[in-house]
């Protein structure tokens, strides 16, 4: 069936440091494929997206490109504010699945000055 | 434009209870999904309706189980709660239903079960 696999968190970075979290999916179709981010206490936003190979999906500064060839989404940014300090999910909904988003399981950022 | 709204945000429960929880969607955003959210399982899927009709189930058991209305407002039921049902419950609305279009995601309604 459709998964997501994420990288393991948490991950800590100083201020203005590059960020990459990794993820990578198994689909059995053509998946959308979807990062959103959940600030404490709060539900999830959606961050970016990219619904076909090679797309680019770019927002605040985060970027991630649709990778059929590696089945990944890596998720980056070049310099990273503690305000970014949140939690980041790796998700992807496939049309023959319906209309679920099936979600990895979440990688938490933490900024420090 | 105001955003997905969820009531209550917070709710204790015991044991054997059963609890609703209520979802307002985007004005008008059709399609209204729910999702479970805990720290083992992490995110799932729970349902999701469209015209006040449910189109997708994710793997739960039939006590969970939902409804639309003609404003597209949704509520979620939990009957005979157990320990393991406490969890964020999280409503996302979006303007059709299909993979490609975004859902935006309401709080979520914190649900204890002790």
């Amino acid at each position: 069936g459709n998964s997501v696999t994420q990288m393991e968190g948490p991950v800590t970075l100083s201020e203005e440091a590059f960020l990459t979290i990794n993820c990578t999916y198994t689909a059995t179709g053509y998946p959308s494929l979807f990062w959103y981010v959940q600030y404490p206490g709060e539900g999830l936003q959606l961050l970016l997206k990219a619904t076909k190979a090679d797309d680019k999906g770019s927002n605040k500064g985060f970027e991630a490109t649709y990778r059929k060839e590696t089945t990944s989404f890596h998720l980056e940014k070049g310099s990273v504010q503690v305000s970014d300090s949140a939690v980041y999910f790796c998700a992807l909904s496939d049309s023959q699945a319906g209309t679920a988003l099936i979600f990895g399981k979440g990688t938490t950022l933490s900024v420090s000055s | 434009k105001a955003g997905v709204t969820q009531t209550p945000r917070y709710l204790i429960k015991t044991r054997g209870q059963q609890v609703t929880l209520s979802c307002s969607p985007i004005s008008g955003h059709r399609s209204v999904s729910w999702y479970q959210q805990t720290p083992g399982q992490g995110l799932q899927f729970l349902f999701e309706y469209f015209s006040e009709t449910q189109r997708n189930k994710g793997n739960f058991p039939g006590r969970f189980s939902g409804r639309q209305f003609s404003n597209s407002r949704s509520e979620m039921n939990v009957s005979t709660l157990e320990l393991g049902d406490s969890a964020l419950y999280l409503c996302a609305s979006s303007f059709v239903a299909g993979p490609e279009y975004e859902q935006y995601f309401g709080p979520g309604t914190r649900l204890t079960v002790t």
